[in-house]
């Protein structure tokens, strides 16, 4: 079975500085997908960035990037020029293929906090 | 376009009774998802749906079950309430076309349950 674990369950970041949120996986699969969600005190999960496990190339939407080693099974998230509003819980998630299933398995989160 | 929208968003129920949450999928989105968020168990996958057939389920007992109109709306139902069904619904749309973008999954606000 597949499972996904972020094992820093807190994390602290200065206004303006960077930080990386890990998160490892275990599959067999070869052909997957990989998400981080973002969810603050409202509780709507938002999407932050895919990763598809075909392509090397690692994902960037902006102020976030992933560091994504396929081998490694490791996926990363990094997030620069952090800002007050990027306080939040974040989940990594994976996601086979459709002929897999294609439920979204969590890991259990990083509470992210930001010091103006 | 829209978001995922759920009804009600807040609920209070007691023990022994029966329970009807409501998700409407993005426009042209055929998946609805929905998962169960708690402070213990964190995010587990309860069921999918696509195309009004149910095309997998997570490890929960039958009193949870879910159906998916032609419209792609769902609604899952909760049958003999338990304290332990308190929590966060959370409720994802997809395309399930190919690709990534296909199969990112987007969430509605919740509904949050409250058993009494």
């Amino acid at each position: 079975a597949q499972t996904v674990t972020q094992s820093q369950p807190e994390m602290s970041v200065q206004e303006a500085e960077t930080v990386t949120l890990s998160c490892t996986y275990d599959t067999s699969e070869s052909d997957y997908y990989l998400f981080w969600y973002k969810q603050p005190p409202s509780r709507q999960m938002i999407l932050v960035i895919r990763q598809e496990a075909y392509k090397q190339q690692n994902a960037t939407e902006n102020r976030f990037s992933v560091n994504f080693q396929k081998a490694a099974k490791s996926f990363s998230l990094k997030i620069s020029d952090s800002q007050l509003g990027d306080a939040a819980m974040y989940f990594c998630a994976y996601r086979a293929t459709y002929n897999q299933g294609g439920k979204l398995i969590f890991g259990q989160g990083t509470e992210l906090s930001v010091k103006p | 376009k829209a978001g995922v929208t759920q009804t009600p968003r807040y609920l209070i129920k007691t023990r022994g009774q029966q329970v009807t949450l409501s998700c409407s999928p993005i426009s042209g989105h055929r998946s609805v998802s929905w998962y169960q968020q708690t402070p213990g168990q964190g995010l587990q996958f309860l069921f999918e749906y696509f195309s009004e057939t149910q095309r997998n389920k997570g490890n929960f007992p039958g009193r949870f079950s879910g159906r998916q109109f032609s419209n792609s709306r769902s609604e899952m139902n909760v049958s003999t309430l338990e304290l332990g069904d308190s929590a966060l619904y959370l409720c994802a749309s997809s395309s399930w076309t190919s690709g990534g973008a296909g199969q990112t999954q987007y969430f509605g606000p919740g509904t949050r349950l409250l058993v009494l």
